[in-house]
Formats: structure tokens, sequence, C-alpha cells
């Protein structure tokens, strides 16, 4: 059975950072595209990065330069490291598989960025 | 970047009803990278549609996709009740990925 478990979510004050992680069971981290997706409160869903199998690295606009996207072969878990958080950075944060389309998602973890 | 547009924002329909939303994308997208997911309020979407037209697996066939280039369709041909939901496009391209704003179906 495929599953995706985020966790590493919380309470951040601005200019604080996490670390997300994404354990995967059912499918290899290594051998598959992987995304993370977020989704502010109320609102649509908004693509943060990518990470392909042959590890290169992609990232939205509005994240590039303070998130870093990574995965841990041995443990088969993606990561998301965000820093310098804002308030515009609070969502639900995603991890999904697939490059084209998405085609298993974790149920998300909440990261609520205020003072 | 590419940007998909999807309207209408909301749609009030009745159990039984055919549903048809609309995606339309700022420059044309390949049928390949054109997907559709449903979202339900305090879960994560699934994915409904890849390939623009291809049902993902486990997905009923009153759910179909079409379209091509930069104006993309689903139709739900005669919604349930677990059918109320929002309606996502995405697309891929150039390492990029992009959302539509969703289409709600709510009960009317």
């Amino acid at each position: 059975e495929v599953q995706l478990v985020e966790s590493g979510g919380g309470l951040v004050q601005p200019g604080g950072s996490l670390r997300l992680s994404c354990a995967v069971s059912g499918f290899t981290v290594r051998t598959n595209y992987m995304t993370w997706v977020r989704q502010a409160p109320g609102k649509g869903l908004e693509w943060v990065s990518l990470i392909y199998t042959g590890g290169s690295t992609y990232y939205a606009e509005s994240v590039k330069g303070r998130f870093t996207i990574s995965r841990d072969n041995s443990k088969n878990t993606l990561f998301l490291q965000i820093n310098s958080l804002s308030a515009e950075d609070t969502a639900v944060y995603y991890c999904a598989r697939g490059l084209k389309n998405f085609d298993y998602w974790g149920q998300g973890t909440l990261v609520t960025v205020s003072s | 970047e590419i940007v998909l547009t999807q309207s209408p924002g909301t749609l009030s329909l009745s159990p039984g009803e055919r549903a048809t939303l609309s995606c339309r994308a700022s420059q044309s997208v390949s049928s390949s990278y054109l997907a559709w997911y449903q979202q339900k309020p305090g879960q994560a979407p699934r994915l409904l549609i890849y390939g623009a037209s291809t049902r993902a697996t486990g997905i009923p066939d009153r759910f179909s996709g079409s379209g091509s280039g930069t104006d993309f369709t689903l139709t739900i041909s005669r919604l349930e009740p677990e059918d109320f939901a929002v309606y996502y496009c995405q697309q891929y391209g150039d390492s990029r990925v992009g959302f539509g704003q969703g289409t709600k179906v709510e009960i009317k």
C-alpha cells in the first residue's frame, strides 16, 4: 500500500525556519519524481518545488532561495527546508508523487507563521 | 509562465445534472501535461484525469476530460452527492507546475 506521511509543521515566528518531512512507503522516492504543493487557508493549490529522479531541483519563484527540497534515499523520505518564513507561507504543505501529474498525496502538514 | 484560468468560479447544480468545468491556459499546453483533481474539505487532492482525457485508477466513468491547446474541459455527466467539491486543473511544462484557481461545484 502506498503511503505518504508528512510531519514537521507547526507554529513558527516570522523569519523562522522549519524542516518538513514526507515519509514514503509503497514505492521508492529515489526512482520517482516528487513534489511539494501548498494550500493557504481557504485558498487554492500552489506548487512549491520538484525534485527529479536524477536529483535536479526546481522551485516556484515565490520560494526560490528560501526553500530547499531534498531526499534521503536510505530513509525513503522527502524533505522541504523552509527558511525566512513570512505570514504568506502559512499553509498546509502536501508532498506528492509525480511530475506531469500527481497520483499519490500525503495528508498534509500545517505551517503557521505568526508572532 | 503559463497561467491557468478556471471558469466558472462556482457552479450550483443539483444531483443528477451535468457539470461542465473549463480550464483555459495563457499559452498552449501539451495535452500530455494537463490534469484534473478533486478536493473535498479537509482532504488532499485526488487525481481524476491525466493526459487531458485519461481517467486515473478507480475514477468513475461519469468523469471525462477533453480539450487541447489552450482550452480544456472536465465534464461530470450526472452529479452524484459525493461529487460536490472543488476541482482544479494543473499543467506541467519547463520544469514548472501550475494550478488553476479552482471551480467549486456546490449543491443548488
